[in-house]
């Protein structure tokens, strides 16, 4: 099984701009991968962010951006607000299976 | 907005098999656009998606490589429900068990699987 790695934490000041990454062990991540990003809280279920690479949810902030950048998946993140503070999970797709990164602990700080 | 709620027990004993039901709303379990994804948590592993099915034409599914000898879900298009069974659970096993739609989208409220003696 694929193996999706993601940044374990990251630090963004408020206001500011950061880069979530999410890469496959098999290789280059492609629009095939059809990345999906999702958010999660404490004591919350994870709720959608990003579904096929860049697609918003109509509840997903505009300062949320996904894309392709090298050979990673990316979330990008501008004007990073304090709510904005939770991990981050990317999900890829493998011919059927999907499989989870092991989160980024976004800190707004 | 599709709504969906689990039961089921939330606790299991060793070797035996769990059951989780999500009962659906606000769309057809058949729905040949839905897919019902399975997915669990815990500490140790983070989030873990174990599979889904889908209806087109016939009913179709995926697992993941290491659940596939040990999982199904099954479809209910009488209850518009979808069941996910594990066999043979160990503790390592214990987690947090979320039904989810096809882009991840709605979420069941989570069971929390308790697998002892």
């Amino acid at each position: 099984q694929a193996v999706v790695t993601q940044e374990p934490s990251l630090t963004v000041s408020p206001g500011g701009t950061v880069t979530l990454t999410c890469g496959s062990s098999t290789g280059i991540v492609t629009s095939g991968h059809y990345a999906n990003w999702l958010q999660q809280k404490p004591g919350q279920v994870p709720r959608a962010l990003i579904f096929d690479t860049s697609n918003k949810h109509s509840w997903t902030p505009t300062r949320f951006l996904g894309s392709l950048l090298g050979d990673k998946a990316a979330l990008t993140l501008s004007g990073a607000q304090p709510e904005d503070e939770a991990d981050y999970y990317c999900l890829l797709f493998y011919s059927g299976v999907r499989v989870f990164g092991g989160g980024t602990k976004l800190t707004v700080l | 907005q599709v709504q969906l709620q689990q039961s089921g027990p939330g606790l299991v004993k060793p070797s035996q098999t769990l059951s989780l039901t999500c009962a659906i709303s606000g769309d057809s379990v058949s729905s040949s656009s839905a897919a019902w994804n399975w997915v669990r948590q815990s500490p140790s592993r983070g989030l873990e998606w174990l599979g889904r099915a889908y209806y087109r034409s016939r009913w179709q599914s995926d697992y993941a490589v290491s659940m596939k000898s040990r999982i199904t879900i099954i479809p209910d298009t009488s209850k518009n429900q979808i069941s996910l069974q594990l066999n043979s659970v160990t503790p390592e096993d214990t987690a947090v068990y979320y039904c989810a739609s096809r882009y991840h989208d709605s979420w069941g409220q989570g069971t929390l699987v308790t697998v002892s003696s």
